[in-house]
Parts: structure tokens; sequence; C-alpha cells
């Protein structure tokens, strides 16, 4: 079966470190997206990738950064690790370019900045 | 005013009974509407889409009122297993997606 996966599913990290979350999808997806989920904020969208070799900005895109090397990977890298990136990330997926593809989402990293 | 609002909650509603949410949304030219169902420390599941028709699935039921700019969720004969946030989305175009903070219901015996 096609699916989604996250990695770390947990990650604890220091203030200033560099991290890479891994997103990998088996559904040949052209869409990718980043988001976070924070109490009282729901999810916001981070990066999003309409292809290869393709990526956007999305609401809260300062600090983060991704890359599209190939359908199935959008790793998202925090460059200077900050307390104010401990959140919850989803990485989605979705198919063509209609407004009604439904976003199928990985299990999540929990990342905690100390 | 927020793209897309949603009543936090929680709703607390005993089982079997019937439970309705709204959503509000700011942006008239918003194409398409979901409803999207996320268990506690879980990712969103899609739930159903909204059409302009309405939308019904076994108990659950999904209305679009684009005059107002609401999308509403009914659930009806309530479970335990319903228990979960549900979060509306709104879709503006071309992937340009907007999540509401979610609703929590609890289904309690």
């Amino acid at each position: 079966d096609a699916e989604i996966t996250q990695s770390p599913r947990h990650k604890i990290t220091e203030t200033g470190r560099q991290v890479t979350l891994a997103c990998h999808q088996t559904w040949n997806h052209n869409n990718m997206f980043w988001y976070r989920q924070d109490l009282g904020h729901g999810l916001r969208l981070i990066h999003y990738s309409y292809g290869v070799q393709d990526t956007n900005k999305g609401e809260v895109s300062d600090g983060y950064s991704v890359s599209r090397s190939n359908t199935e990977d959008l790793p998202l890298t925090l460059e200077s690790a900050a307390s104010s990136q401990t959140s919850v990330y989803f990485c989605a997926s979705s198919a063509g370019a209609s407004s009604y593809n439904e976003q199928f989402f990985g299990p999540g990293t929990r990342l905690t900045v100390l | 005013r927020k793209e897309v609002e949603q009543d936090p909650g929680p709703f607390n509603v005993p089982e079997g009974a019937t439970v309705a949410f709204n959503c509000t949304y700011s942006n008239s030219a918003s194409q398409s509407f979901f409803w999207y169902r996320q268990d506690c420390r879980k990712e969103p599941k899609l739930l159903m889409s909204v059409y302009s028709s309405g939308n019904e699935d076994g108990r659950f039921t999904a209305q679009l009122n684009r005059a107002s700019q609401y999308i509403s969720l009914l659930i009806r004969d309530s479970k335990l297993s319903d228990s979960a946030t549900y979060l509306c989305v709104v879709n503006e175009g071309y992937q340009k997606v907007t999540f509401g903070t979610g609703t929590k219901l609890q289904v309690i015996p």
C-alpha cells in the first residue's frame, strides 16, 4: 500500500544546531507540503513543492528550507534550530492540481529544541 | 479576522446525541472545503469533502453555505469513537489550503 512516512518520529536538539526532518511518500504524488502544528494556531504551512526542483515558501518559512530532488522525498531543514521551532511537524502529499484533491499526512515528527 | 475560524470547544456530548459544528471562512473566492479528523497525537485524516449540494456519509452530514461563508458538520448518533478534533479546511485554489484550529469533540458514555 502507498504511504507517507516521516523520520525521526521524535527529536531533541539544541539551539543553533542544524536539523533535517525526512519525508518520503510512495503515492507518486507531485505535491508535497510541510506544516507545523502548535496549540492555538492549527496547522501552518512552512514550505511546499509542486514537483521535482520546485519549492515555494509558505506562511511560516523563516528559518526553514526544503529541496526536491525526486518525486518521493521532501526533506525539511532547520538551518539553526531555535526554541520557537519546538513543534509537531507534519508532511503531506497530494496528487495533481485539482483543488478537491485530498492531502495525505505522515505520522508527524515531534521536535523539541532546548 | 482569521481566514478560517472554528469554535475550539470542547463539545462534550452523550453517546447517541446529535452534534453540529460550524466553521466560517473569510475568502469568498474559496474553491473547495473539507472536514478532517485528528485523533490525539496523530495525523489529520480526511473525513469528508463538502460540496455545494451538501454531502452525507453515514452518520455524518456536511453542508456549505457560500452566501454566509460557512460550512457545517453534523454528526448523528454519536459514538465514543467519534471523540477527536475536527478540522475545517478551506482551499483557495491550487493547494493554497488553510486549516482551522479545530473543534474538539468528547463523546461521553
